[in-house]
């Protein structure tokens, strides 16, 4: 059972492109959390879906971020017009159930230069 | 808002020694789970505590949790140098959407 893929893991856009990080879940799993590292700095929430639905999306900026999950095929952020500040490690993870256990991808680094 | 709140912030012991982790938290939780990162690294995922549970141990690590404090402690015996690395705790809050929230972290170095 492969662990949670994320791809890519190193993506550099320049400012006003958009950006599109991707999550395969481990298999089975149907809950999908996104997070945003800071360097030295804890994960901060962004987004948390369950198949074709958006659970909580309190932690994600109003504009030019989206995220989705859809039936078939990897979770989504997608993040439009990027700027500088929105360089970070993204981080997502997946469990079998909403109070379980999350088991994390490895990360996709975004530079904005 | 972090729901958790890790004290310290870092700590620096010698091999061999224990080294404790406390986390603070502030609303009713479903559970409290214990995860450990390695610089730049994805998070693994440690120990799961539930809110009617007091203790819970896995190898050398030990997690206790008072809900009447809102607090839970990480207790690492015998430490190595593999162990250094940044822990985090994370809550799931009842009456919640079920999103998992981090702290801080605490960074432990442990030196050989």
């Amino acid at each position: 059972n492969a662990g949670v893929m994320q791809n890519p893991r190193h993506l550099v856009r320049r400012r006003g492109q958009e950006a599109r990080l991707r999550c395969s879940p481990m298999k089975g799993h149907s809950h999908v959390y996104w997070y945003r590292q800071l360097p030295e700095e804890g994960l901060k929430f962004m987004v948390y879906l369950q198949k074709e639905n958006i659970i909580d999306e309190s932690g994600m900026p109003k504009e030019r971020f989206s995220a989705e999950f859809p039936k078939e095929g990897p979770s989504i952020l997608r993040i439009q017009q990027v700027v500088r500040g929105d360089s970070a490690a993204y981080f997502c993870a997946s469990s079998p159930a909403w109070n379980t256990e999350a088991f994390f991808g490895q990360g996709t680094r975004l530079t904005v230069v | 808002s972090q729901q958790g709140e890790e004290d310290p912030q870092a700590l620096s012991i010698q091999e061999g020694e224990n080294a404790t982790m406390n986390c603070s938290y502030k609303t009713s939780i479903n559970n409290l789970q214990w995860y450990r990162q390695n610089s730049g690294r994805g998070l693994v995922h440690l120990i799961l505590i539930r809110s009617n549970e007091r203790e819970k141990h896995s190898g050398r690590l030990r997690v206790t949790l008072d809900t009447s404090k809102k607090s839970s402690s990480l207790l690492i015996t015998a430490s190595r140098a593999a162990d250094t690395a940044s822990y985090f705790c994370a809550t799931v809050s009842n009456g919640n959407t079920g999103k998992l929230i981090f702290g801080q972290g605490t960074t432990l170095q442990v030196k050989p």
